[in-house]
């Protein structure tokens, strides 16, 4: 079954308001969570690296009072777009860090579609 | 930087059809290689790696060889089902870093 667990999978939103977007890991306190962003026909980027307790870093170019994230908890990170625009309308994908033991598995949210008009 | 090409789809074929999806990629030293599959309206999930050179990755009947020479990790299958529908992604992560790099990823549809 699932391990991660991505909320909502699909929104459409007017242009202006704020979408939160929710990521859990369901069998691991993962300390860290990685959300990825991906346009059309293009690859999945990295936007920001989530630390429960600290603040999220991120990558070069993404703006971080854009898009807020939250790790409150061990199980739980937030990806919060702000006014959105139909310029941010893409596919969101979360992945929590693995264990010790999962050598190079990684485990992903099954994604959250956004739309704004 | 590190960064991954596969070949742009969409690739349709017809069932027990023979797959293949280059993926080549730029990277110092060596990367663990990665191919993963996203079924419609699902998340990520590894399909099949390899973590050294000449290693071949296994799964479901897809097989992928990860070749140093020609920096490539071609994905293959040789008889395709409609149920292998998806899109497949290539992707690396270097030296024990979290941080994958994905392909742009090839959207295959299996026709009966």
């Amino acid at each position: 079954g699932a391990v991660v667990s991505q909320h909502p999978s699909w929104v459409i939103c007017k242009s202006g308001t704020s979408v939160k977007i929710e990521c859990r890991s369901l069998d691991f306190q993962a300390t860290t969570m990685f959300w990825y962003r991906q346009f059309p026909k293009q690859s999945l980027m990295l936007m920001a690296t989530s630390n429960e307790g600290s603040k999220a870093t991120y990558e070069q170019g993404v703006e971080k009072d854009k898009f807020l994230i939250n790790h409150a908890s061990l199980t739980l990170s937030t990806l919060t777009v702000t006014s959105a625009h139909p310029e941010d309308s893409s596919f969101y994908i979360c992945r929590r860090s693995r264990r010790n033991t999962e050598n190079t598995e990684a485990f992903f949210g099954q994604g959250t579609r956004l739309t704004v008009v | 930087g590190n960064s991954v090409t596969q070949m742009e789809g969409p690739v349709t074929l017809s069932e027990e059809a023979f797959l293949t999806i280059n993926c080549t990629y730029t990277a110092t030293g060596y990367p663990s290689l990665f191919w993963y599959v996203q079924y419609p309206g699902e998340g990520l999930q590894l399909l099949l790696k390899a973590t050294k050179a000449d290693d071949k990755g296994s799964n479901k009947g897809f097989e992928a060889t990860y070749r140093k020479e020609t920096t490539s990790f071609h994905l293959e299958k040789g008889s395709v089902q409609v149920s292998d529908s998806a899109v497949y992604f290539c992707a690396l992560t270097q030296g024990g870093s979290e941080k994958l790099v994905f392909g742009k990823g090839t959207k295959l549809t299996v026709n009966p």
